[in-house]
């Protein structure tokens, strides 16, 4: 069965320090990796997605990258600002089912001012 | 910009009761999600639709949840009767289509269960 954990489990960070998240997946048949945010009490959003044959996804200030053989992917946030304060939650897909994501518990960050 | 939507976006209900909640995909996608997610955890799929069908209902506690997809567009989910461990979000969320190499899946803003 597909775990997949993220840690820290919070983190709280001063404005414009760079940051990275991490993600760990138990089995490397993976299909797609992806990132979310969740605003308390709110949907997901959906940050980057990357396919089990790439290597790294851009926007803006915000780079993932993706490790299918040690099985782990680092979410790096640039410059981070006040306005990044949310839960961040990585999920993947397994390569023989479809897309069923399989989500960790997610990294709480809160950047102050 | 197209959006996942839902309703209602809260709820609160007598354990026993009958709640359900309706979800709308973007449009033209065919494969549609309903997850739960219990607060400080991340979400975990219930039932997946690929058009009409049911794809994955593996997780669905099919004693007391139903969902259907009856023209392949919108969604229902029914829960009957409410249990006070259902409190949670329910989200949904679709994709353009099961077969897509590029699967990105785009989530609805949640609709929050509360049983008392």
């Amino acid at each position: 069965k597909q775990e997949v954990t993220q840690i820290p489990a919070a983190l709280s960070v001063p404005e414009g320090e760079n940051l990275v998240l991490n993600c760990s997946f138990t089995d490397s048949a993976i299909y797609n990796l992806q990132w979310f945010r969740q605003d308390p009490g709110k949907g997901l959003t959906s940050l980057l997605l990357i396919q089990s044959s790439q290597r790294e996804q851009t926007s803006g200030r915000l780079n993932a990258s993706l490790d299918k053989s040690s099985g782990r992917s680092t979410l790096y946030i640039a410059a981070s600002q006040p306005g990044d304060s949310a839960t961040y939650l990585c999920a993947v897909t397994r390569e023989t089912s479809g897309s069923r994501l399989t989500f960790g518990e997610g990294t709480q960050l809160t950047v102050n001012p | 910009e197209a959006e996942v939507a839902q309703s209602p976006r809260y709820k609160i209900t007598e354990k026993s009761q009958a709640v359900a909640f309706w979800c709308d995909p973007i449009s033209g996608h065919a494969t549609l999600y309903w997850y739960r997610q219990i607060l400080g955890q991340g979400p975990e799929l219930l039932v997946q639709f690929q058009d009409e069908s049911v794809v994955d209902d593996s997780q669905l506690p099919k004693d007391r949840f139903s969902a259907e997809r009856l023209k392949g567009v919108d969604s229902t989910l029914k829960i009957q009767p409410a249990e006070l461990g259902d409190s949670a979000m329910y989200l949904c969320a679709s994709s353009l289509n099961l077969l897509s190499s590029y699967n990105e899946q785009f989530f609805g803003p949640g609709t929050r269960l509360t049983v008392l």
